[in-house]
C-alpha cells in the first residue's frame, strides 16, 4: 500500500497566519491527492480534490498544489473556523490517508 | 438534502459478529461508489472498505481483509458491511462516504459526503 506521511503533525497558529501543511506519498501518485477537515466529534469535511481543486463551499483561503510524491495545503489568512485537523487521502491505488496535523490555536 | 445515517454499531465481544448499516438518501443511490471509513478513539482516519456502484466490484484494507465483506441494495438505496472475527483494534467510529464522482463500476476515489458516523466497540 501507498504510505502517506502528513507533516508537521501539530502546529500552533494565530489567526491571519498563512498555514501549510504538507503530504508526502511513499511513491507518485500523479494528482489523486484529496485533502479533507476534520472538527472533533465531527465527520471529515472535504476541501480540495485532485491535489487542487476546491471542493464545494469550500472558502478560497484554502488551496493545495503539489504532484507525484509532495503536496501542499495553505490556508492564506487562518481564521477561527479553521482550528481543525486535516488529512490528506491518495486514490492513486488503494485508499489510504496521512496520520494527519491538528491546527491549535497559539 | 443528500443524507447518510449509519446504524448498528455498539458493543461485541472479541471474535463476535456485527453488521452496519448505512441508509442514503437525496441522490441517485446506484450511481456512486460507497465506501465505509474508520476513525478509532483519538486516531487518524483508516480507509475500510469499497464497493462500486453497480456493486459487482468490491475493494478492501489488508487490515479487514477476510473477515469484513461490504454490500449494497440499490433498491433500498442501502449500504452494509459485515464484520466477523472482531477485534479489540477493530473498535473505532465507523462512518460511510459517498464518492465525489457518478460510475456505475468505479472503485472508490475520494468522499463529498459523509454520514455521522457510528461506534463500534469490540471488548476483550
Amino acid at each position: 500500500d501507498i504510505q502517506m506521511a502528513q507533516s508537521p503533525s501539530s502546529l500552533s497558529a494565530s489567526v491571519g497566519d498563512r498555514v501549510t501543511i504538507t503530504c508526502r506519498a511513499s511513491q507518485s501518485i500523479g494528482i489523486y491527492l484529496h485533502w479533507y477537515q476534520q472538527k472533533p466529534g465531527k465527520a471529515p469535511r472535504p476541501l480540495i480534490y485532485t491535489a487542487s481543486s476546491l471542493a464545494s463551499g469550500v472558502p478560497s483561503r484554502f488551496s493545495g498544489s503539489g504532484s507525484g510524491t509532495d503536496f501542499t495545503l495553505t490556508i492564506s489568512s487562518l481564521q477561527p473556523e479553521d482550528f481543525a485537523t486535516y488529512y490528506c487521502q491518495q486514490s492513486y491505488s488503494t485508499l489510504t490517508f496521512g496520520g494527519g496535523t491538528k491546527v491549535e490555536i497559539k | 438534502e443528500v443524507q447518510l445515517v449509519e446504524s448498528g454499531g455498539g458493543l461485541v465481544k472479541s471474535g463476535g459478529s456485527l453488521r452496519l448499516s448505512c441508509a442514503a438518501s437525496g441522490f441517485t443511490f446506484s450511481s456512486y461508489a460507497m465506501s465505509w471509513v474508520r476513525q478509532a478513539p483519538g486516531k487518524g482516519l483508516e480507509w475500510v472498505s469499497g464497493i462500486s456502484g453497480s456493486g459487482s466490484r468490491t475493494f478492501y484494507a489488508d487490515s479487514v481483509k477476510g473477515r469484513f465483506t461490504i454490500s449494497r441494495d440499490n433498491s433500498k438505496s442501502t449500504l452494509y458491511v459485515q464484520m466477523n472475527s472482531l477485534r479489540a483494534e477493530d473498535t473505532a467510529v465507523y462512518y460511510c462516504a459517498k464518492d465525489r464522482g457518478a460510475g456505475g463500476n468505479s472503485a472508490p476515489d475520494a468522499f463529498d459526503i459523509w454520514g455521522q458516523g457510528t461506534m463500534v466497540t469490540v471488548s476483550s
